[in-house]
């Protein structure tokens, strides 16, 4: 059974600094991973999908790692905003369905 | 309207009561998804449609009754819930039910309290 774990659950940094969250996985066999935004009382935004040939995947200010070997995922945010602030989960693609992380909860400071 | 909608945005119910939660996709897709996020839990998949077609049911007790008329509406019926019920219900499609291989969109959610 797959397991998503994602750290830390809870991360605040001020305006302008470079951050990186972790997800890491248990089962290898997976066709993707995706990194979503949620922002309060609001629904998921997909913000980058990794296939599983592939290493790492950028949209602007964000970059995703993917090494299955190890288990794991890291989302880079560079020079982060305010706007940046809300909660990132991770989901591992499967055979099935998604499987999601908790997710890290991220407060960017003015 | 573009994306996927949810409606109500909102609900507060009795144990007793009978209760539907609508979804609706407005990007052609055929595959629509039912899932439940409660607090300090990660986003559990409920139920899958493929064009119309239940595929999936993630053990889901028999009090969340899910209806997809066609491939662009999907509702959840409520009934006899309990206050653990309480939660964030997501809608969601994609294009093909392989949805683990592909991009999901999601709706806004119902926010959901059973008293």
């Amino acid at each position: 059974k797959q397991e998503v774990t994602q750290i830390p659950a809870a991360l605040s940094v001020p305006e302008g600094e470079n951050l990186v969250l972790n997800c890491s996985f248990t089962d290898s066999a997976i066709y993707n991973l995706q990194w979503f935004r949620q922002d309060p009382g609001k629904g998921l935004t997909s913000l980058l999908l990794i296939q599983s040939s592939q290493r790492e995947q950028t949209s602007g200010r964000l970059n995703a790692s993917l090494d299955k070997s190890s288990g794991r995922s890291t989302l880079y945010i560079a020079a982060s905003q305010p706007g940046d602030s809300a909660t990132y989960l991770c989901a591992l693609g499967g055979s099935e369905k998604l499987v999601f992380g908790k997710g890290t909860k991220l407060t960017v400071n003015p | 309207e573009t994306g996927v909608t949810q409606t109500p945005r909102h609900l507060v119910m009795g144990m007793t009561n009978k209760k539907s939660l609508k979804c609706e996709q407005h990007l052609g897709h055929n595959a629509m998804y039912w899932y439940k996020q409660s607090a300090k839990k990660p986003l559990e998949l409920m139920f899958v449609y493929n064009f119309k077609e239940q595929t999936e049911n993630n053990s889901v007790p028999s009090r969340f009754s899910p209806e997809c008329p066609n491939s662009s509406h999907l509702f959840l019926h409520l009934h006899t819930l309990q206050p653990e019920d309480s939660a964030l219900y997501l809608c969601a499609s994609s294009q093909w039910a392989s949805g683990s291989q592909e991009t999901q969109y999601f709706g806004p959610g119902t926010r959901l309290l059973v008293l």
